[in-house]
């Protein structure tokens, strides 16, 4: 069954500072894996998606690496602002778990982020 | 603008009292999930619908009921509401692509469900 793990579960840092959210995963054949932002009381917004067959994926500040051998993710935000201040999701899918055609999407508990001024 | 759109957005009912959560999208997506969220429990899929009259269980989908009879529609029914199901549902959908993949998957705003 594929666990995926967040550290840390929440993480405060001054404003301007370059930050690394984790995110691991046991289970290392997975087709693909997605981060979120969630805003208090909000839905999750899309932020990046990396294939299986990709290594990073690059948004703006946003940069997301992927090594499935060791069953890690990591997403970097640089230059860190306030407005970044959110919930921050990893999610992994496996087309063959869950015993069914679609397979299974599963969400990590997500991490905390507080960027102060 | 492409969206998820969940009503009600919040609700308060009582115990036994049945009531129905509206999803639409208007991505012609062929996946649409729910999914609830609770604290230190994190983000738990209910029901899923991979196509029009194709719906399956996720993980915890005791006490709930859904359909599928248009494409962009998934209404998430409670029968027969208890104070356990207060949480926050959110749906989303998503392309299904030739292989299988999810793609990249859109989230609805929430909503927030209260049983007395």
């Amino acid at each position: 069954k594929q666990e995926v793990t967040q550290i840390p579960a929440a993480l405060s840092v001054p404003e301007g500072e370059n930050l690394v959210l984790n995110c691991s995963f046991t289970d290392s054949a997975i087709y693909n894996l997605q981060w979120f932002r969630q805003d208090p009381g909000k839905g999750l917004t899309s932020l990046l998606l990396i294939q299986s067959s990709q290594r990073e994926q690059t948004s703006g500040r946003l940069n997301a690496s992927l090594d499935k051998s060791s069953g890690r993710s990591t997403l970097y935000i640089a230059a860190s602002q306030p407005g970044d201040s959110a919930t921050y999701l990893c999610a992994a899918y496996d087309p063959y778990a869950g015993g069914t055609s679609y397979g299974k999407l599963t969400f990590g508990q997500g991490t905390i982020l507080t960027v102060h001024p | 603008e492409a969206q998820v759109t969940q009503n009600p957005r919040y609700l308060i009912t009582v115990t036994g009292k049945k009531l129905t959560v509206t999803c639409s999208q208007n991505m012609n997506h062929e996946y649409m999930s729910w999914y609830r969220q609770d604290p230190g429990l994190g983000l738990r899929q209910i029901y899923y619908s991979m196509n029009v009259e194709v719906t399956d269980k996720g993980d915890v989908p005791e006490g709930y009921k859904v359909s599928r009879k248009e494409k962009r529609n998934f209404p998430l029914i409670l029968e027969s509401p208890s104070p356990n199901q207060t949480s926050l549902y959110f749906c989303a959908s998503s392309f299904r692509l030739a292989t299988s993949n999810t793609g990249e998957l859109f989230f609805g705003e929430g909503s927030r469900l209260t049983v007395l």
